[in-house]
């Protein structure tokens, strides 16, 4: 399979661990980007990464959030001292670099926050 | 980028064609229309775009007025796969960032 993947699928955790997702776009993709949904709302964008730039970062992204892409490849998005207002899916899609381009999707990782 | 408008739900019987609106009244002329889907459990799925021109593909076909404030994804005969949650999204060609700005998208039940 050449789409994007995502790991781990689940992740349940406790308020104030740490917790780390990563993400594997298709390869030939060199913009990457997190998204986060809540129960019955649309996906959210957190953060955005053209190579191993991280060219924007959405105010959503606290401090508790950090997000690399260190060789242009996979990412990984870390949450510090986890809430409950955490818990949520992440999303990761890909892209080429065109200006308007579909963006690829992940299955996502559903992160809950006991 | 620009606000869209959609219903929250609509219901279709199998087989049956689906017309999903989508309201842009603020829609600027540098933004493509584009529609996404999310079926149950999964991450969301490019479905189509155009700017002025209506536009077909394998999934389904966008029909965008003259004006260019609405815009309507058609499915020409839906199956209980295409029971999903679609999103309209403007997509501002000028920008560099790309991102994605989701709405809260129309759900549509597929009924045999």
């Amino acid at each position: 399979d050449t789409g994007v993947s995502q790991d781990p699928r689940h992740k349940i955790t406790k308020r104030g661990q740490n917790v780390t997702f990563r993400c594997d776009p298709i390869s030939e993709h060199n913009r990457l980007y997190w998204y986060r949904q809540t129960l019955g709302q649309g996906p959210e964008f957190l953060t955005y990464f053209q190579n191993e730039a991280q060219l924007e970062k959405s105010r959503l992204l606290s401090d508790r959030f950090s997000a690399e892409r260190p060789k242009g490849s996979f990412s990984t998005l870390e949450i510090q001292r986890t809430e409950q207002g955490d818990s949520a899916m992440y999303l990761c899609a890909s892209s080429p670099a065109r200006v308007i381009g579909e963006q690829f999707f992940g299955p996502g990782t559903r992160l809950t926050v006991l | 980028d620009a606000k869209t408008t959609q219903p929250n739900s609509m219901e279709s019987n199998e087989e049956e064609p689906v017309h999903l609106p989508c309201n842009h009244s603020t829609i600027s002329g540098t933004d493509y229309i584009h529609w996404y889907r999310q079926l149950p459990s999964q991450g969301p799925e490019y479905v189509i775009h155009g700017l002025t021109s209506n536009v077909n593909n394998r999934m389904a076909s966008l029909a965008i007025a003259e004006d260019r404030k609405s815009s309507t994804l058609i499915l020409h005969r839906a199956t209980l796969r295409d029971a999903a949650v679609y999103y309209c999204i403007l997509r501002d060609f000028t920008g560099t960032a790309s991102k994605l700005t989701f709405g809260t998208g129309t759900r549509l039940q597929v009924t045999l």
